[in-house]
């Protein structure tokens, strides 16, 4: 499987916008990049995923770089409630039947009144 | 709609002992995996189980087993339970056939804690 690298930890101040990046050089044409998050206390959940076009949701935006060695996810203005360790995930759907997440180390985001 | 339930959500147990875990996924998905969460590992994945096959396996001793009900639902068996199998251990669920744009998100339950003693 091809790997993510994410920093550790992040901080952010409420409602400013957060950037966590993600460097997965060794993605395949068919690799997926997913993003889920997981708040304290909880099971993981679902933010957002691309293939290569930049997307947006209500949660959030993924922007992928033009060769997608890399991608970053956009928080456009953190609330206390997105304080949450986020994982960047690659899924090749197409060669790989199921649902096998792999999950990194995944970036701790801190958000600070 | 309501979803991805998991029973017990806390399990105290000794070593040598077996424990079964139960998730009831979303009504309609017809995917289940397992994960396995500790401090020192992470997020791990166990398996995962379609239409009542398992269909994905991941790195853990065959102690760790599941099976899958024809309404979907799934349970996890550890058997002879080692002090490293104190975990939380969470299933997801998802339709499990990549369905357009969305691709296939998997929602998980809040977890069932257990303890080995």
């Amino acid at each position: 499987d091809a790997k993510t690298t994410q920093p550790n930890s992040m901080e952010s101040n409420e409602e400013e916008p957060v950037h966590l990046p993600c460097n997965h050089s060794t993605i395949s044409g068919t690799d997926y990049i997913h993003w889920y998050r997981q708040l304290p206390s909880q099971g993981p959940e679902y933010v957002i995923h691309g293939l290569t076009s930049n997307v947006n949701n209500r949660m959030a935006s993924l922007a992928i770089a033009e060769d997608r060695k890399s991608s970053t996810l956009i928080l456009h203005r953190a609330t206390l409630r997105d304080a949450a360790v986020y994982y960047c995930i690659l899924r090749d759907v197409v060669k790989a039947a199921g649902n096998k997440l792999t999950f990194g180390g995944g970036t701790r985001v801190l958000v600070k009144p | 709609k309501a979803g991805v339930t998991q029973t017990p959500r806390y399990l105290i147990k000794t070593r040598g002992q077996q424990v079964t875990l139960s998730c009831s996924p979303i009504s309609g998905h017809r995917s289940v995996s397992w994960y396995q969460q500790t401090p020192g590992q992470g997020l791990q994945f166990l398996f995962e189980y379609f239409s009542e096959t398992q269909r994905n396996k991941g790195n853990f001793p065959g102690r760790f087993s599941g099976r899958q009900f024809s309404n979907s639902r799934s349970e996890m068996n550890v058997s002879t339970l080692e002090l490293g199998d104190s975990a939380l251990y969470l299933c997801a669920s998802s339709f499990g056939t990549y369905r357009g744009r969305r691709g296939d998100e998997q929602f998980f339950g809040p977890g069932t804690r257990l303890t080995v003693l």
